[in-house]
């Protein structure tokens, strides 16, 4: 079965630090995605980020950067000089590719803070 | 272009009636999901289409729950008869093929 965990529950952190959102996941698909969404006060889920398990390089985008390590089963999400803006509930996920669909599993989110 | 669409985005009904939930995909899209989120749970996928045809409805919590794509561009999820257990945010979200999934703004659903 699958699995995703996001051991940190709730962050609080000024604003200008930097933060990492940590996501371990259990698999036994040898093919599988990652995926990170942001779920802001107002309750959209907003995609962010996609990878691949074939794809170990580390990405970043502006203030958003993910590190992607198989070998230790994680896809941590770094905000670097973090915003108020930045506040949401982020969630890592993990999917296979099901009859031309990816069935979504997503750990139960942590909860970003920002404060000014 | 337009996003994932449902409707309504909040309902508060009675015990015991019938809620329809509703959610218009993005066009183009063949795969549709329907997710409910809820403190105690998360978020968790109650059933998907591919094609309007379901594939996996292994996380419909019971009977009383059910969903039907009549076609590309709409579904609906049922709840007859609610229970205030049911109470949550429902989220529909669409994708092609492989590619990630957009969500709508979801339907938050209370049953009194």
């Amino acid at each position: 079965a699958q699995k995703v965990t996001q051991a940190q529950t709730e962050i609080s952190v000024v604003e200008k630090e930097d933060v990492t959102l940590d996501c371990v996941y259990e698999t036994r698909d040898t093919t599988y995605y990652l995926f990170w969404y942001k779920q802001p006060p107002s309750g959209e889920l907003v995609f962010l980020i996609r990878r691949n398990s074939f794809d170990e390089q580390n990405e970043i985008s502006g203030r958003y950067s993910w590190n992607f390590q198989k070998s230790t089963s994680s896809f941590n999400f770094t905000i670097t000089a973090s915003q108020v803006v930045d506040s949401a509930v982020y969630f890592c996920a993990l999917s296979g590719l099901i009859q031309g669909a990816q069935k979504l599993v997503f750990g139960q989110g942590t909860r970003l803070t920002i404060n000014p | 272009d337009a996003g994932v669409i449902q409707s309504p985005r909040h309902e508060v009904t009675e015990m015991g009636q019938e809620v329809t939930l509703r959610c218009k995909p993005i066009s183009g899209h063949n795969s549709l999901f329907w997710y409910r989120q809820t403190m105690m749970r998360g978020l968790e996928l109650l059933i998907y289409f591919n094609n309007n045809v379901p594939i996996d409805d292994s996380g419909m919590p019971e009977d009383r729950f059910s969903a039907k794509m009549p076609n590309a561009s709409f579904s609906t999820l049922k709840i007859q008869p609610s229970e205030p257990r049911d109470s949550a945010v429902y989220f529909c979200a669409s994708s092609l093929g492989s590619q990630p999934q957009h969500f709508g703004d979801g339907t938050r659903l209370s049953i009194l």
